[in-house]
């Protein structure tokens, strides 16, 4: 089935520097990857929608220049927090859409920035 | 815009007993997808059961089952014979189905805690 390898699976950074989450798809092709921040026992909040070869649709409040997604290629898209602060900690969670029409996710990013 | 609402913050039930959690939904649209999708503590999402609108037949997998209506804009996830295993958070999420259907976001609900108890 597809597969979606997130890392890294935890990261502890200090505040002010830039943080990089990845996400590769294994077995396909993600043309389109989608980035979720998630709160402690709260719902997935949709951050942006990334296309390969194209910039990012970012959502409503999302602020672009501290969130940087990349897709360059059809197997990897990557999301940047850039001058992290302590508010940035969160659950981070890619998801790529599938030939299938579905969902794949990957296991997910706990950032934790002290 | 479209809005998903799941108006149980927790359930608890019985281990092999069964449970309803509840979904409700707001659309324009006649075309979308359903999803319920289960978050266990390793909080790695799963996806349950899947419902396409213009399917009047409700989506079944094993212990779980959806009563999807489609005119009351409700989407239902029953599961039976609770097992440990299926304690977890459980989003209902929704998905435009025009356009191209790899490019669809998926808009979730609150999320339900579902307890099972021994």
């Amino acid at each position: 089935g597809a597969v979606v390898s997130q890392h890294p699976s935890w990261v502890i950074c200090k505040s002010g520097t830039s943080v990089k989450i990845e996400c590769r798809s294994l077995d396909f092709q993600a043309t389109t990857m989608f980035w979720y921040r998630q709160f402690p026992k709260q719902s997935l909040m949709l951050m942006a929608t990334s296309n390969e070869g194209s910039k990012a649709t970012y959502e409503q409040g999302v602020e672009k220049d501290k969130f940087l997604i990349n897709h360059a290629s059809l197997t990897l898209s990557t999301l940047t927090v850039t001058s992290a602060h302590p508010e940035d900690s969160s659950f981070y969670i890619c998801s790529a859409s599938t030939w299938r029409g579905g969902y794949t996710f990957g296991s997910g990013t706990r950032l934790t920035v002290v | 815009a479209q809005t998903v609402t799941q108006s149980q913050p927790e359930m608890s039930v019985q281990e092999a007993e069964t449970v309803t959690l509840s979904c409700t939904y707001d659309t324009s649209e006649s075309d979308y997808y359903l999803f319920w999708y289960k978050q266990p503590p390793s909080r790695q999402m799963i996806l349950v059961i899947r419902q396409e609108a213009y399917k009047q037949q409700n989506a079944t997998e094993n212990r779980f089952s959806v009563n999807f209506q489609k005119a009351a804009k409700s989407f239902s996830l029953k599961i039976s014979d609770s097992q440990l295993g299926d304690a977890a958070m459980y989003f209902c999420a929704y998905r435009t189905g025009t356009g191209s259907s790899n490019t669809g976001k998926l808009i979730f609900g609150q999320g339900t805690t579902l307890q099972v108890k021994p």
